[in-house]
């Protein structure tokens, strides 16, 4: 099995800052990593496919990058709404999920 | 517009058997190229990926809990069902359905439902 870990798991930062989220594969998954934002009480909601492209009507300041085994979401400058929980999950050999980064107001 | 739905029991009992169904509209699952998956998510945990099913009626199950899963499809109904045999409280969770498309034959979950709570008691 893959192992997906993230860092950090609970992020304060305050709006207009930028904001990285790393997460790490136990073996290489080449590009085939999502990332995926959540609210409390709703459903996954993805931002990030294939590692680096962007899901249709996200917004421009999220972005991913990386390959083989360490990937980063960035957010540019965050805003209200972004405070939220993120996942990673890869699917290059059946679908593991990160355990999650909080992103919290500072 | 994709849609899609989890329907079934709100508690269970421990040793029972769960069926759970997703519902969705906006595609077909007899269209080439795409599936349903099931993802659960204990409170305050991570999400857990189950199992999944393709149009051509191809699987994958979770190893740790491949024993206890069973997925099928009615294309008819625009449904695809799970069932997870002996439940036990440590599968309380909310379990999601969601559409899975691909971009070079590899498969990601791109629209979810808004999910069930399941409570097993003991």
């Amino acid at each position: 099995d893959i192992q997906m870990t993230q860092s950090p798991s609970t992020l304060s930062a305050s709006v207009g800052d930028r904001v990285t989220i790393t997460c790490r594969a136990s073996q290489s998954i080449n590009s085939w990593l999502a990332w995926y934002q959540q609210k409390p009480g709703k459903a996954p909601n993805l931002l990030i496919y294939a590692a680096s492209s962007l899901q249709s009507g996200v917004p421009s300041r999220f972005s991913g990058s990386g390959s083989g085994t360490e990937f980063t979401l960035t957010i540019s400058s965050l805003q209200p709404d972004d405070f939220a929980t993120y996942h990673c999950q890869q699917y290059n050999s059946q679908w593991t999920f990160g355990q999650g980064t909080k992103v919290e107001i500072k | 517009q994709i849609t899609l739905k989890e329907s079934g029991p709100t508690l269970v009992k421990s040793t029972q058997t769960l069926t759970l169904t997703c519902t969705f509209s906006g595609f077909s699952l007899s269209t080439s190229g795409v599936g349903v998956g099931w993802i659960r998510q204990p409170p305050g945990k991570a999400l857990e990926w189950l199992a999944l099913i393709y149009w051509d009626d191809g699987k994958h199950y979770s190893p740790s809990l491949k024993s206890r899963l069973t997925i099928t499809k009615d294309t008819s109904k625009n449904q695809v069902v799970l069932t997870v045999t002996n439940m036990d409280p440590v599968d309380t969770a909310t379990y999601y359905c969601a559409h899975m498309t691909h971009s070079s034959g590899y498969y990601y979950f791109d629209y979810w439902g808004q999910g069930t709570l399941v409570t097993v008691s003991s």
